[in-house]
């Protein structure tokens, strides 16, 4: 299965923007990049996904690099609910499986 | 809609004893999946359904492990018997494949934390 690397951890202050990245150098061509995060004691929840140009959605940005081998997801302005666990995932079959890799933990501080 | 329905939410059990965990899917959803969390090896697919049919079970980590998907709207993962190593949260997660590109968002429970002493 395909798999993207990202950073263990990250910190943050409250009402910062966050940038989190992840590489995913085996991208081919039709193989979109999801993002989704996990809260505590909660199930993971869909954040935003992208094939090739750049995404905005209510909770998130995603910036997709040219080459595609390379994202950011990027929160605007952190709040202390965005503390999770995020998941960078690049699905290469035709269904909707998706393979979680370990994910970037994000600490917000006040 | 009321979501992902995961029951029960909490198992402790002993181990050697039967173990059947339940979900619900989101009405309407065509593929079903089953996932293991625990802090060692993260979140692990085990198995996953579409329209019913089970399609992928390479996960599954061993015999003792069964899934099955009677109807759109119910599937049971059973553990038999059960080990400690089984301790784990599992969840389920439905999505709805829109045939446009892998574009089918994941939509999971909240969780069934099991316990095996």
């Amino acid at each position: 299965d395909a798999k993207t690397t990202q950073p263990n951890s990250m910190e943050s202050n409250e009402e910062e923007p966050v940038h989190l990245p992840c590489n995913h150098s085996t991208i081919s061509g039709t193989d979109y990049i999801h993002w989704y995060r996990q809260l505590p004691s909660q199930g993971p929840e869909y954040v935003i996904h992208g094939l090739t140009s750049n995404v905005n959605n209510r909770m998130a940005s995603l910036a997709i690099a040219e080459d595609r081998k390379s994202s950011t997801l990027i929160l605007h302005r952190a709040t202390l609910r965005d503390a999770a666990v995020y998941y960078c995932i690049q699905n290469s079959g035709n269904t909707g499986k998706l393979i979680f890799g370990q994910g970037t933990t994000l600490q917000v501080k006040p | 809609d009321a979501g992902v329905i995961q029951s029960p939410r909490h198992e402790v059990t002993e181990m050697g004893q039967e173990v059947t965990l339940r979900c619900k899917p989101i009405s309407g959803h065509d593929y079903l999946f089953w996932y293991r969390q625990t802090m060692m090896r993260g979140l692990e697919l085990l198995i996953y359904f579409n329209n019913n049919v089970p399609i992928d079970d390479s996960g599954m980590p061993e015999d003792r492990f069964s899934a099955k998907m009677p109807n759109a709207s119910f599937s049971t993962l059973k553990i038999q018997p059960s080990e400690p190593r089984d301790s784990a949260v599992y969840f389920c997660a439905s999505s709805l494949w829109t045939g446009v590109s892998n574009t089918g968002e994941l939509f999971f429970g909240e969780g069934s934390r099991l316990t095996v002493l």
